[in-house]
């Protein structure tokens, strides 16, 4: 069965220091992968998705990155947080016909 | 712009009544739809998908509905449980020539109380 990871599970970081984090996924290959942010009391917001490595398509412009350095890696950073930034972070896959979520990532930025 | 509008916001049931909640979307071309549930802090997780031909589906006390035609869709809580107090989220997929995108709703927020 297919497992996604994500760590670390709550982030308290200062404005302007930078991020990383990281998501894999196991039991499958060649997947699509998914950033999205939520923040508090709000719906998701689609930040980033690849559909191969090194492939990264941007839906928001912001100061965060992604990147995809393996198949199954997907890693969402920024080399200057601002206060803006704090919210849930979930990591996805997807195949045909479902979207399979991680566990997410708590990012308060103080 | 396609977009997608879930009412009530928020709503508190007591424990062992039953609730609905609705989702609206204007979503084109439509794929499907998907009903998630949330907890708090916590990923979301599938309860129904549901594609253009589809009416209805059940997982256990979870009943979702579709009318494609009104670009309406509802989740039936039935006989509602305390570990039911999550946040409900409808997705609603359209067909691209890159892939499936995904529009998401806003999010129901349910309490149940005992």
């Amino acid at each position: 069965s297919q497992t996604i990871h994500q760590w670390p599970a709550t982030l308290v970081q200062p404005v302007g220091s930078p991020l990383s984090l990281e998501c894999t996924v196991e039991g499958t290959s060649n997947p699509n992968l998914y950033w999205y942010r939520q923040a508090a009391g709000r719906g998701l917001q689609l930040l980033f998705y690849s559909v191969g490595i090194g492939q990264i398509s941007s839906e928001v412009p912001q100061n965060l990155s992604a990147s995809r350095p393996q198949d199954r890696q997907f890693i969402l950073s920024s080399k200057k947080l601002l206060l803006s930034d704090s919210g849930f972070y979930l990591c996805a896959w997807a195949d045909v016909y479902e979207q399979y979520f991680g566990p997410g990532t708590r990012l308060t930025v103080t | 712009k396609n977009q997608v509008e879930q009412s009530p916001q928020s709503l508190i049931i007591l424990e062992g009544k039953n609730c609905t909640l609705q989702c609206n979307y204007t979503v084109s071309p439509f794929s499907n739809l998907r009903w998630y549930k949330q907890d708090t802090g916590r990923g979301p997780v599938s309860l129904t998908i549901m594609t253009f031909s589809e009416n209805t589906k059940s997982n256990g006390r979870y009943t979702a509905t579709l009318d494609a035609d009104t670009k309406q869709s509802s989740l039936h809580i039935t006989a509602s449980q305390l570990s039911d107090s999550a946040s409900y989220i409808c997705v609603v997929s359209a067909r691209e020539a890159a892939g499936n995108k995904l529009t998401f709703g806003g999010g129901t927020r349910v309490l149940v109380k005992p």
